[in-house]
């Protein structure tokens, strides 16, 4: 079983600050998705990317797909409390999930 | 559109009490998927669907069975709860051009006692 690994497992920031968080695996993959998930809700869609060395933009959110295409991170700029949620990664290979970062932004 | 709807949002059973938990989708996507979300574990595959008629097994399959009649909606059962069956379910469709880029559902807490 090929593992994909998120770090940190829980991040509490406050308001304003910076963040990254880490999605790793052992193996190359073609693809690799990246949600949010609220309490109580399922996960919601935020990027793919595809491209080793890819960087995509969303709004205050930057998401880098590793050069060799084993590891991924999205960086979050200026954090803000609508940013709290589980971040989670996704493998489009075999459609295996990461364990999620639990982030939690306080005012 | 309503996207992925399930039913029911709450359901609890007692151990070897059946059930048959139902997933629609109105996006007339092809692909189908049912998940389980436990604590600390991010989201499993249970089974999924490429197409009406068709299933196949994912990665946690063992006590569930699917059902796949009608493009729009996708039935997983249980014929035997058991505790260990406690979990959160999502169900999730996409299209088979961007199929990675999947659409879930508000989830289904069951909890078998």
């Amino acid at each position: 079983t090929q593992l994909l690994e998120q770090s940190p497992q829980f991040l509490s920031i406050q308001e304003g600050e910076n963040l990254t968080v880490y999605c790793n695996s052992s193996s190359v993959f073609s693809s690799l998705q990246w949600y949010r998930q609220e309490p109580g809700e399922g996960p919601v869609l935020l990027v793919t990317v595809v491209t080793g060395g890819e960087v995509k933009k969303l709004k205050r959110l930057t998401f880098q797909f590793g050069d060799a295409r084993k590891d991924s991170s999205l960086h979050i700029t200026a954090a803000q409390t609508g940013d709290t949620g589980l971040y989670l990664c996704e493998r489009g290979d075999d459609m295996r999930f990461g364990a999620g970062t639990r982030l939690t932004v306080k005012p | 559109n309503a996207g992925v709807t399930q039913t029911p949002k709450f359901r609890v059973l007692k151990t070897g009490q059946s059930m048959t938990l139902l997933c629609a989708q109105d996006m007339n996507h092809e692909y189908m998927y049912w998940y389980r979300q436990d604590p600390g574990m991010g989201l499993r595959l249970i089974h999924y669907s490429v197409g009406e008629g068709t299933t196949a097994k994912g990665e946690v399959p063992d006590g569930y069975n699917v059902s796949r009649l009608k493009k729009q909606n996708f039935l997983l059962g249980l014929e035997s709860a058991a505790p260990s069956q406690t979990s959160v379910y999502f169900c999730a469709s996409s299209d088979p051009i961007r199929w990675y880029e999947q659409y879930f559902g508000p989830g289904t807490r069951l909890t078998v006692t």
